[in-house]
């Protein structure tokens, strides 16, 4: 079945860059999402990016996708305080009936 | 536009008992997912409705639990008997179907279960 595999935490310091990696074992994925886990909410979908995609970048944040290596990775410039947060990696098929697979969840904290 | 919203936030409740967890999707979202996520682990597909129809019921762990979406609208997931392994947030998302390529799952805060 779908996996997706991702580290439990990431510690940067305020103004560094994350880099937080992912890898998915289902080679028909389409779409690849992170989603944003604030602290008491729910879960925001902060980008993704098409399986025939390499590079997809939205201000501060930065999607690479190697799909020869089933691997995603989101790079967060400049991280603030305001990006501490629990990022989860997410995959899923082609088609409007697929279900969302997700990762465990990497907890990113930023130090001041 | 609200957003998908959850009842209760936070419920605790003895082993054996019953619990309801409460979903109202964004309006006109025909598409209704349930998932779970236990502490620690990956946050796990339970169903999915299309209007009041489940089209995908695999992630359901046991008959021990209860999905039902009356009229196509708000959806319901009831938990009878309750177990201590059923402890975790439960989230539910919707989304639109036609016109909508990215079928995008808008979620919800989550409903935190403990069970005791």
């Amino acid at each position: 079945g779908e996996d997706v595999e991702q580290s439990l935490f990431l510690s940067v310091r305020e103004g560094d860059s994350s880099v937080i990696n992912c890898t998915y074992t289902d080679s028909s994925s389409t779409y690849l999402y992170w989603y944003k886990q604030e602290p008491g909410a729910g879960l925001q979908l902060l980008t993704y990016i098409f399986s025939n995609m390499d590079m997809k970048q939205d201000q501060r944040l930065t999607v690479l996708l190697n799909k020869k290596d089933k691997h995603l990775s989101l790079r967060i410039a400049d991280t603030q305080t305001g990006d501490s947060a629990i990022y989860f990696c997410a995959e899923r098929g082609s088609g409007g009936y697929q279900k969302v697979t997700f990762g465990i969840g990497t907890k990113l904290q930023v130090i001041p | 536009e609200a957003g998908v919203t959850q009842f209760p936030s936070h419920s605790v409740i003895e082993k054996g008992q019953t619990v309801t967890l409460r979903c109202d999707p964004i309006s006109g979202h025909d598409n209704l997912y349930w998932y779970r996520r236990v502490m620690g682990k990956e946050i796990k597909f339970l169903l999915h409705f299309v209007k009041e129809s489940k089209q995908d019921e695999s992630g359901m762990p046991n008959n021990r639990f209860l999905a039902e979406r009356t009229g196509g609208t708000y959806s319901t997931l009831k938990v009878q008997p309750a177990e201590l392994e059923d402890s975790g947030v439960y989230f539910c998302a919707s989304s639109r179907t036609s016109g909508d390529f990215l079928y995008e799952q808008y979620f919800g805060p989550g409903t935190r279960l403990t069970v005791t």
